[in-house]
């Protein structure tokens, strides 16, 4: 099972500088991720999500890239900030009628 | 913007008391989820529904029960609380791919 909260490996950046978070998946016939953002206590927030025929997608201040050949996915944030503080996981899901699988995350702690 | 809430976001029980939590989402999605979160062991899959009055158990469905009699909620029962069921609850919904949670509810049973 995926492991939250205890022995999350922790990624500690400096305010301003930019963050990429990597997320590795197991499942090469994968066509939909996400990726979420979780602060302390709160349920877990959807930030952006990706295509398998895509390799790149920006939003507002993150960037998710796309790696299938050796199934990786990462998500840039770029001038991060305190409130970007939270741990982050991916998610994966094959086609519409399965369930999402989760990642295991990476704490992020953005020092001011 | 999707909007899952849930009906509280802290609960205290008594064990052998019989809990209700309540999802409610308003985006018309057929598919919702209950998830109990905890340390080391991550989102586990209490029950899903993909439609009105259906339901399927998920990986750890034991001490749990769903109803789901309107299509925009999803409740999770607590026939008889225990104390291995403290635990962050957490309400999702879906289209075919996008899940949103709801904010989660933090519930202590002692």
């Amino acid at each position: 099972g995926e492991s939250v909260g205890l022995h999350l490996p922790t990624l500690s950046v400096q305010e301003g500088d930019n963050s990429i978070i990597n997320c590795a998946y197991s499942n090469s016939a994968s066509d939909y991720f996400i990726w979420y953002k979780q602060e302390s206590g709160k349920g877990p927030q959807f930030i952006i999500d990706i295509r398998s025929n895509m390799d790149k997608r920006q939003g507002q201040r993150v960037t998710v890239l796309l790696n299938k050949t050796v199934k990786h996915l990462s998500l840039q944030i770029a001038a991060t900030q305190p409130g970007d503080s939270a741990v982050y996981f991916c998610a994966e899901i094959e086609n519409a009628g399965n369930m999402l699988t989760f990642g295991g995350g990476t704490r992020l702690m953005v020092k001011p | 913007d999707v909007k899952v809430t849930q009906s509280s976001r802290y609960l205290v029980k008594r064990t052998g008391e019989k809990v209700f939590l309540e999802c409610v989402q308003d985006m018309d999605h057929e598919n919702m989820f209950w998830y109990r979160q905890d340390p080391g062991l991550g989102l586990r899959l209490i029950y899903f529904s993909y439609d009105v009055k259906m339901k399927e158990k998920g990986d750890i469905p034991e001490g749990y029960s769903v109803s789901r009699e309107k299509k925009e909620r999803f409740s999770l029962i607590l026939e008889s609380a225990s104390t291995n069921q403290t635990s962050m609850y957490l309400c999702a919904s879906r289209t075919s791919y996008e899940q949103y949670f709801g904010p989660g509810t933090r519930l202590t049973v002692t």
